[in-house]
């Protein structure tokens, strides 16, 4: 079946606008998480989806994050007047949503804050 | 403070060699260890999970040791091929919620 698909794969804004990133997670999972890669870095994670609530945005790195989740499928994350440090790739994951279980990531979508 | 560390250099072995890579963490208590693969322009693809009581698990040519008194995992590719060199990284689960912390990756060369 298809795998997590996130769009788009590229976003050019410029400071000060506001982006809204997409994850399609595979069909059944109902966990669903974001993560951050800043270039040469790991993965820092910003939150967590449960079905469609969120028990965990302690990542979240300022209250212009928001992200949220309909339908236990698709999820939006949404970034208010981007800063250039927000440039990164983010990452969507799915799983099975219980612990002890692998994610199943999507290619990420690169965004550069100009 | 809580850290997860991987050899920060790059690592670079001959086809058909071992590779061992190294993850080490402080001030967790993960009940789950993850390998995953990063291509580059990709997201990760995972490869091994490992649980606090196992010591070992292997799958193909992959092996991944889990020494939860050192607070350690190795991860090991057997004979090893130019496709195998890709970036890997560690992640531990830290709570209830299947959240994964990361460690910054090594980035593995295997030489035909």
């Amino acid at each position: 079946g298809a795998g997590v698909s996130q769009s788009p794969s590229n976003k050019v804004t410029e400071k000060g606008k506001d982006v809204e990133l997409r994850c399609d997670p595979i069909s059944g999972h109902t966990a669903l998480y974001w993560y951050r890669q800043r270039l040469g870095q790991g993965l820092e994670f910003l939150i967590y989806f449960q079905g469609n609530s969120a028990p965990d945005k302690s990542g979240l790195p300022s209250d212009r994050f928001s992200a949220e989740r309909t339908g236990e499928s698709v999820s939006t994350l949404t970034i208010q007047r981007t800063q250039q440090e927000d440039s990164a790739v983010y990452l969507c994951a799915s799983s099975l949503g219980t612990t002890g279980n692998e994610q199943f990531f999507g290619p990420g979508t690169r965004l550069t804050v100009l | 403070s809580q850290k997860i560390e991987q050899n920060s250099e790059a690592l670079n072995i001959q086809e058909g060699k071992t590779a061992t890579l190294t993850c080490n963490y402080t001030n967790y208590s993960p009940a789950y260890l993850q390998w995953y693969r990063q291509d580059p322009g990709r997201g990760p693809v995972f490869l091994l999970l490992i649980r606090e009581n196992e010591k070992e698990k292997r799958k193909e040519r992959l092996k991944v040791t889990f020494d939860t008194t050192l607070k350690q995992s190795l991860f090991h590719i057997t004979a090893s091929q130019p496709a195998d060199s890709a970036t890997y990284l560690c992640a531990l689960e830290a709570g209830a919620t299947n959240k994964l912390i990361f460690g910054t990756g090594t980035l593995l060369a295997v030489q035909p």
